[in-house]
């Protein structure tokens, strides 16, 4: 399996630029989560999603910020507009109901490096 | 916040050695993971607890939980230049069904050859 794939890798921006994030979860997993990952904030969730579905959207930091699961392989997030605080590396990450279940395993892509000046 | 908090930050150790990294969180939790980081990459999963655990072992990992202390700790032993990365902890808080995994800042391990 190729794992969860995130595109793009590294993305460069100007303030109020639109950013869109996307990610592939593992086929078959029915879990998607969106992490953001900053020194000094550590791992922040942002959003999850169950069968395409936003559960909790409570981490997301403002309303410039949106998140869709149109199918089970494919969500975006996308930040409109950015700001340079926005600058941080966003995870996606993926997960079956036994695995959350038993394990409780997340799969992470290797995540989106954002820089926003 | 549920976020956990591990201790120390870094911690820089000799190839041979054992490494111990502690993660406090503030509620009450049904299981309880660590995670480990490489420089520029993606988490990948070490092992779960569980609440009702208090060790757990896997290779040359052993972890432990103390929900009295909202404590656990990661060891691991005969450490290896390769073990250099960051460790985090996730703790998993929510009713059943509703999974929302919430990470420490992570603490940077340091193997020395």
């Amino acid at each position: 399996d190729a794992g969860v794939i995130q595109s793009p890798r590294h993305e460069v921006t100007e303030m109020g630029q639109e950013v869109t994030l996307r990610c592939k979860p593992i086929s078959g997993h029915d879990y998607l989560f969106w992490y953001r990952q900053t020194m000094m904030r550590g791992l922040e969730l942002l959003i999850y999603f169950n069968n395409n579905v936003p559960i909790d959207d409570s981490g997301m930091p403002e309303d410039r910020f949106s998140a869709k699961m149109p199918n089970a392989s494919f969500s975006t997030l996308k930040i409109q507009p950015s700001e340079p605080r926005d600058s941080a590396v966003y995870f996606c990450a993926s997960s079956s109901s036994d695995r959350v279940e038993n394990t409780g395993e997340l799969f992470f892509g290797e995540g989106s490096r954002l820089t926003v000046l | 916040s549920q976020q956990g908090e591990e201790d120390p930050q870094a911690l820089s150790i000799q190839e041979g050695e054992n490494a111990t990294m502690n993660c406090s969180y503030k509620t009450s939790i049904n299981n309880l993971q660590w995670y480990r980081q490489n420089s520029g990459r993606g988490l990948v999963h070490l092992i779960l607890i569980r609440s009702n655990e208090r060790e757990k072992h896997s290779g040359r990992l052993r972890v432990t939980l103390d929900t009295s202390k909202k404590s656990s700790s990661l060891l691991i032993t005969a450490s290896r230049a390769a073990d250099t990365a960051s460790y985090f902890c996730a703790t998993d808080a929510s009713p059943r069904g509703r999974n929302q995994f919430y990470f420490g800042t992570g603490t940077s391990l340091t193997v020395i050859p």
